[in-house]
């Protein structure tokens, strides 16, 4: 079983539309992040949280929210989805130990098309 | 806050042949430098790393050097293969950034048979 998961692996929606993707992970990594891959432009970090009572904004925070259920748990929203939020989406771990160098695990992704 | 400039954003080589990726950073304190590998549909992975503190490393087929007088770092891929088509990430770290990476924008690597 993949260890992080993400849902729905592919989206497609309206403008004005409420959409939440979905994140779980079983590696037990105290660290989550939610990623966006736009062509050309490589991944950059919307949100990111470092346990269950800590979030914090990202390069691209607007029009995005975030909740952390659990500390296995990682959920990304658009309250009001854009058409320019058209993108892949990547949700990923990485366990602080005490260290920042941690190698980050990401999911397979999600591709969401706003119509 | 840092800025990193990957070149070249596309890259096809024969294969056999070796590829390099290069990349500069802007924030001096910078002090880790991952590198990831997205393969088609999947999420990205990490290949290899290195710390500010060493001016090498090696993997295998892999190498990463880093020149912090320059402020760059580069990926080397030796006799690549078809498997090593996908798309490559480099990545900075700094001291004050809570363990965040900023990535480039990514290389997209093509080895022709």
């Amino acid at each position: 079983d993949a260890d992080v998961t993400q849902t729905p692996r592919n989206r497609i929606t309206k403008t004005g539309k409420r959409i939440m993707l979905e994140c779980s992970q079983t590696k037990g990594h105290d660290r989550m992040y939610w990623y966006r891959q736009d062509p050309g432009l490589g991944l950059r970090l919307i949100y990111y949280s470092f346990d269950v009572k800590d979030i914090n904004k990202g390069e691209i925070s607007d029009g995005y929210s975030v909740s952390r259920q659990a500390q296995a748990k990682f959920s990304l929203s658009l309250e009001s989805a854009i058409p320019n939020q058209t993108a892949l989406y990547f949700c990923a771990t990485s366990d602080s130990g005490g260290s920042v160098y941690n190698e980050q695990f990401f999911g397979p992704g999600t591709r969401l098309t706003v119509l | 806050g840092e800025n990193v400039e990957q070149h070249p954003s596309t890259l096809s080589v024969q294969e056999g042949d070796s590829a390099v990726i290069k990349c500069t950073y802007s924030d001096s304190a910078s002090n880790y430098f991952p590198w990831y590998k997205q393969e088609l549909g999947k999420g990205p992975q990490l290949i290899i790393d290195i710390r500010s503190n060493v001016g090498e490393k090696k993997d295998q087929r892999i190498a990463v050097t880093l020149n912090k007088t320059a402020k760059h770092f580069s990926l080397h891929i030796t006799e690549t293969q078809p498997e090593d088509s996908a798309v490559y990430f480099c990545a900075a770290l700094w001291e004050g950034s809570q363990g965040n990476l900023i990535f480039g924008k990514g290389t997209k690597l093509s080895v022709k048979p």
